[in-house]
């Protein structure tokens, strides 16, 4: 595609309840990131993906936070019994590779914005 | 752990005026450094890319420097126009792939 894509824009939850946040990276893109944004705060990575491979996945703010990436493409952040204090936005973000190459340059999406109920 | 601080947390100029937003890191051990703007409800668009063996980059009437043995990097926007009004971010990557952003400066220029 000719962005990094988010689904759903929007996401209004009870608390307790599970959701699932979409990310469609550009296309060829075999790195993708997720931030959180609150509000009135700055932005908190999350997790990195290289391949379908998460090296590193202590930034997951608890347990109740997991995200999987298939077939080097799309990605799917899931919040487990959403508390009030998961209401964000959560962004995505892809670049060409990862790590210290120059084409490591960061295209973020237009983010999901949740609030929990 | 690597901090990243942006000064001023907000800005506000007269449209034409030439300014320099700044941001600060903790440790230099970082892969590059990237600007960004967001507009109010809406994602991030990334301005310009530093990777750690260069000194600066530009685009149009922007100007990003960085110092990496220091921390530091500077945005030079120069002839402001209402049309940057943004906050804007610095980003730095890690040599482990995470990233650390900076809370932000929010710019308003003025007509």
């Amino acid at each position: 595609g000719a962005g990094v894509s988010q689904s759903p824009s929007n996401k209004v939850t009870e608390k307790g309840k599970d959701v699932e946040l979409r990310c469609d990276p550009i296309s060829g893109h075999t790195a993708l990131y997720w931030y959180r944004q609150s509000l009135g705060q700055g932005l908190e990575f999350l997790i990195y993906f290289q391949g379908n491979s998460a090296p590193d996945k202590s930034g997951l703010p608890s347990d109740r936070f997991s995200a999987e990436r298939t077939g080097g493409s799309v990605s799917t952040l899931t919040i487990q019994r959403t508390q009030q204090e998961d209401s964000a936005v959560y962004l995505c973000a892809s670049s060409l590779v990862g790590g210290g190459s120059v084409n490591n340059e960061q295209f973020f999406g237009p983010g999901t914005r949740l609030t929990v109920l | 752990k690597q901090e990243v601080t942006q000064i001023p947390a907000a800005l506000s100029v007269p449209e034409g005026e030439n300014l320099v937003l700044n941001c600060s890191f903790t440790d230099s051990a970082i892969y590059n450094l990237q600007w960004f703007r967001q507009d109010p409800g809406k994602g991030l668009t990334s301005l310009l890319l530093i990777q750690s063996s260069q000194r600066e980059q530009t685009s149009g009437r922007l100007n990003a420097s960085l110092d990496k043995s220091s921390g530091r990097s500077t945005l030079y926007i120069a002839a402001s126009q209402p049309g940057d009004s943004a906050t804007y971010l610095c980003a730095v990557r890690l040599n482990n792939n995470d990233m650390r952003f900076g809370a932000g400066t929010r710019l308003t220029v003025k007509p």
